[in-house]
C-alpha cells in the first residue's frame, strides 16, 4: 500500500464547477505539499502547510493531522485548471519528500 | 531570475554510456534535490543536498551519483545508463530542506 493515495485518479469537471481532490497519507509528517503539473510538465508549488488551511485566489488548501487527511478545493473552476496534482508528504522513516502519484484533472469549457 | 535551470531538455543514451545532467539555482537557496518521474509511480527523490558539501541518498538512488558543485549547482551523474533510468528527471531547490519546492522543467532521458 502506497503512503500517500490520492482519490480520484481522474477527474472531468464543467467549467465552473467546485472541485475537490483527496490525499490521504499513513506515516507521521511535519508537512504537507500540493504540486500542480501543467500538461507540458512543468511543476509549480502551489501550497506547503502543516495544519489548518490556506487560501491562494480560487484555491483552498486544508489539512487534518489527527484523521492523516489533506483536501484541495478549486473553485470556479476554469480550462486553464486542467493539470495533474501532486500531494506529497515530508515524513515516514526517512523523514523526506514521498508523493503520491497525482490526480489528472480536465476542465471541460 | 531564470529560477531552476537544467541541461539538457532532452537525451537519448545507449546502455552503457555515461552522462551529467546539469541543475543550477539562483534563488540562494540552500537545499537541492534531484527527482525522477515514471508513469503511474509518481516522483521518486534520488539524491538530496541539504547545504553546499554535504549529498544524501532518497529512495532510488542506485546507478546515480551526485556532485554538490557549489550553492548554485547541483548534478547528476549516470555512470553506465541502462534502460530502466529511461525517465524525466527534475531537479528542485528549496530555502531550507523540504520547504516550497522550485522545479526545473524537467530533462527527458530515454536510454536504448
Amino acid at each position: 500500500k502506497n503512503e500517500v493515495e490520492q482519490s480520484p485518479q481522474n477527474l472531468t469537471a464543467q467549467e465552473g464547477e467546485f472541485i475537490t481532490i483527496n490525499c490521504s497519507y499513513s506515516v507521521g509528517i511535519s508537512a504537507l505539499h500540493w504540486l500542480q503539473q501543467h500538461p507540458g510538465g512543468g511543476i509549480v508549488s502551489l501550497f506547503m502547510l502543516s495544519s489548518g488551511k490556506k487560501k491562494h485566489g480560487r484555491l483552498i488548501a486544508t489539512i487534518n493531522i489527527q484523521e492523516k487527511h489533506s483536501s484541495l478545493h478549486i473553485t470556479a473552476s476554469h480550462p486553464r485548471d486542467s493539470a495533474v496534482y501532486i500531494c506529497a508528504v515530508v515524513g515516514g522513516a526517512t523523514n523526506k519528500l514521498i508523493f503520491g502519484t497525482g490526480t489528472l484533472l480536465a476542465v471541460q469549457p | 531570475n531564470a529560477g531552476v535551470t537544467q541541461t539538457p531538455k532532452f537525451q537519448v543514451l545507449k546502455t552503457g554510456q555515461s552522462m551529467t545532467l546539469q541543475c543550477a539555482q539562483d534563488m540562494n537557496h540552500n537545499s537541492m534535490y534531484w527527482y525522477r518521474q515514471d508513469p503511474g509511480m509518481g516522483l521518486r527523490l534520488i539524491y538530496y543536498s541539504a547545504s553546499e558539501g554535504t549529498t544524501d541518498k532518497g529512495e532510488v538512488p542506485n546507478g546515480y551519483n551526485v556532485s554538490r558543485l557549489n550553492k548554485r549547482e547541483f548534478s547528476l551523474r549516470l555512470e553506465s545508463a541502462a534502460p530502466s533510468q529511461t525517465s524525466v528527471y527534475f531537479c528542485a531547490s528549496s530555502d531550507w530542506a523540504y520547504n516550497e519546492q522550485f522545479f526545473g522543467p524537467g530533462t527527458r532521458l530515454t536510454v536504448l
